[in-house]
């Protein structure tokens, strides 16, 4: 039984370029939320997804992220044009639907800005 | 102020003790209460989870949540060296039909140690 995959679980991109994050869910579970940390600090809140839609993104910078979660394949946080302080561990987590489920979380992508 | 204080720690501890890590929360809006555990460079692992008042206990760990003064608890009896880690509260609001939106609110994490 298969637990949320995360890759990359590295990436190193340099100032201006794109990142690219992947996320798999849970077998079963049609819903996924995107989770930033920072060195020193708790888990914040970016964004939640259903299959097609964006439920809430409130947690989302406004500029240079987006996030998608398509009918087929896996989800994707893309970052453009990344600057240092987006270095973080971005972490993706499942659940099969909202209520009394808890959330399982990947293993995260640790994003290095050169 | 955030929503969900929690000391950062460190916190050491000998083999055997019993430890108490614990969050306080702003937001009367949260009703629903989990600690997860993170080993260093792994993600979030669940531990508990809960949505009413009182004691919850799962084996060597016990949840204490207490509405009224806004205060969540974790308890380790028996601590082995294997539970060094860092322990993360969170919350979440529930929604009508007593779902919760899942939109969690976590504290900034306690890291524990507890040596032989």
């Amino acid at each position: 039984n298969a637990g949320v995959m995360q890759n990359p679980r590295h990436l190193v991109r340099r100032r201006g370029q794109e990142a690219r994050l992947r996320c798999s869910p849970m077998k079963g579970h049609s819903h996924v939320y995107w989770y930033r940390q920072l060195p020193e600090e708790g888990l914040k809140f970016m964004v939640y997804l259903q299959k097609e839609n964006i439920i809430d993104e409130s947690g989302m910078p406004k500029e240079r992220f987006s996030a998608e979660f398509p009918k087929e394949g896996p989800s994707i946080l893309r970052i453009q044009q990344v600057v240092r302080g987006d270095s973080a561990a971005y972490f993706c987590a499942s659940s099969p639907q909202p209520g009394y489920q808890p959330q399982h979380f990947g293993d995260g992508t640790r994003l290095s800005i050169l | 102020q955030k929503e969900v204080e929690q000391d950062p720690g460190p916190l050491s501890v000998p083999e055997g003790a019993i430890v108490s890590l614990n969050c306080t929360y702003s937001n009367s809006a949260f009703q629903y209460f989990m600690w997860y555990r993170q080993y260093s460079r792994k993600g979030p692992e669940l531990l508990m989870y809960t949505y009413s008042s009182g004691n919850k206990e799962d084996g060597r760990f016990t949840a204490q949540v207490d509405k009224s003064s806004k205060y969540i608890s974790l308890f380790i009896r028996d601590s082995q060296p294997s539970d060094s880690a860092t322990y993360l509260c969170a919350t979440d609001t529930l929604i009508a039909g007593g779902t919760s939106y899942g939109k969690l609110t976590f504290g900034q994490g306690t890291i524990l140690t507890v040596h032989p």
